[in-house]
């Protein structure tokens, strides 16, 4: 079965810090990926994501992602954290078995940045 | 900016009794679907929909579940008779089309936050 697997439930960072949220996700052919993101009281929001092309991805608010075929994986990142970035990450996947139309989600994982 | 709606934003309920959780997507999409979200777990996909069919289904979306455009703007999701273990966040998405073998954004709704007491 197809599956995303997200190291950490909680990441803590201070302000200005590397942000690094680890994704792994299992499939036998090449996946679509994403990351969303959610505010509290809010949807989620699309981050970034990877169909074809280029294996390292930029997305909003500074954030970006490199896909790792070799290593299945596909870690979100971003060189400085803000307060701003506290909130909900999670990892996706679609376009496993012809399931192009529908979003497999990991766990998701907390981020905090204090001060 | 256009977003997607969902209407309540929390609804409580007694096991049993029917509940009908309604969004609103982006009005040029074409594509809808549910998801849920049990506290602390994963999301889960539970169903798309497409020009007025269901065209995917978990195996969570039993009998118990319906979907439904009943006009042109609301898409509802309809749970006959609510169990305990239904008490999650519910999500709505839209996205716009389905490219031939690609992936069109899914926009999320904030999401009705159903407790089935």
């Amino acid at each position: 079965a197809q599956s995303v697997t997200q190291l950490g439930s909680h990441v803590s960072v201070s302000e200005g810090a590397l942000v690094l949220l680890r994704c792994n996700y299992s499939s036998s052919v090449p996946p679509y990926l994403f990351w969303y993101v959610q505010y509290p009281n809010q949807g989620l929001q699309l981050l970034l994501k990877y169909t074809t092309g280029a294996t390292l991805v930029k997305g909003i608010n500074g954030f970006e992602a490199e896909f790792k075929k070799s290593e299945t994986s596909f870690h979100l990142t971003k060189p400085s954290a803000h307060m701003s970035d506290a909130a909900e990450y999670f990892c996706a996947v679609s376009g496993i078995a012809g399931g192009y139309n529908k979003l497999i989600f990991g766990a998701g994982t907390r981020l905090a940045v204090h001060p | 900016e256009p977003e997607v709606t969902q209407t309540p934003s929390h609804q409580v309920t007694q096991m049993g009794q029917e509940v009908i959780l309604r969004c609103v997507p982006i009005s040029n999409h074409l594509y809808f679907y549910w998801y849920r979200q049990i506290l602390g777990q994963k999301v889960e996909f539970l169903v798309s929909f497409y020009n007025n069919e269901i065209s995917e289904k978990s195996e969570i979306f039993d009998d118990q579940f319906s979907v439904e455009r009943p006009d042109g703007s609301n898409f509802t999701l309809k749970i006959r008779s609510t169990k305990l273990e239904d008490s999650a966040m519910y999500f709505c998405a839209s996205s716009e089309t389905r490219t031939s073998g690609g992936f069109d954004e899914q926009f999320f709704g904030p999401g009705t936050r159903l407790t089935v007491l």
